[in-house]
């Protein structure tokens, strides 16, 4: 059973850099594709990106240039990158495998960390 | 975007109904469609994907249909556990979207 972990600084200064890592145990990083999604009271459910084992990644548009996803697979890990954040971006983010695209079934999770955009 | 719109958004049931959540996409998503189910404080579950396959350790109490542009989640018979907010998401069109949610709460 793989289980996913948030870990990263739950306290982002506005205009900062947003910056978590998901650590997969239970199973190689080097299968499936590797995601972040986010969840805020305002805009509910949302993809971020993905990553697979080779590095090759893909972002939601609505997010232009400000997320970079990379994969370490000699740490079984993955992390996040949201540069420039504001209020906005204050959600609980979660790690996820997706076993089909990166942006479509999410079958495992993390629990999930939130991070708040605040002076 | 293609927009997803649940309904109800929030449901009163009692143990051993029977539930049925609606929700429609605003173009067709064929059956790119998966259910959700989220606990207070939790991640979400994946319950069904391609529109009415149910994942693996998942009751048979919960079913999913539907094509095109509009789609339902069953639940045969209520239980104790299920009361939770149920999501859908398609990836039909990229990057995917989420419906805004329905909760089942107890009545």
């Amino acid at each position: 059973q793989v289980q996913l972990q948030e870990s990263g600084p739950r306290l982002v200064e506005p205009s900062e850099t947003l910056s978590l890592i998901c650590s997969v145990s239970g199973g190689s990083i080097t299968s499936y594709y590797w995601s972040w999604i986010r969840q805020s009271p305002g805009k509910g459910l949302e993809w971020i990106g993905y990553t697979n084992y080779l590095g090759s990644t893909n972002h939601n548009p609505s997010l232009k240039s400000r997320v970079t996803i990379s994969v370490d697979t000699s740490k079984n890990q993955f992390s996040l990158k949201l540069s420039s954040v504001t209020a906005a971006d204050t959600a609980v983010y979660y790690c996820a495998r997706d076993r089909l695209s990166g942006w479509s079934t999410f079958d495992s999770w993390g629990q999930g960390t939130l991070v708040t955009v605040s002076s | 975007d293609v927009q997803m719109t649940q309904s109800p958004s929030t449901l009163s049931a009692s143990v051993g109904d029977r539930v049925t959540i609606t929700c429609r996409a605003s173009q067709s998503i064929r059956t790119w469609l998966a259910w959700y189910q989220q606990k207070p404080g939790k991640a979400p579950k994946l319950l069904i994907y391609k529109a009415s396959t149910l994942e693996s350790g998942v009751p048979s109490t919960f079913s999913g249909s539907g094509s095109g542009t509009e789609f339902t989640l069953t639940i045969s018979s209520l239980q104790p556990d299920d009361f939770a907010t149920y999501y859908c998401h398609q990836y039909h069109v990229y990057p995917g979207t989420f419906g805004q949610g329905t909760k089942v709460e107890i009545k």
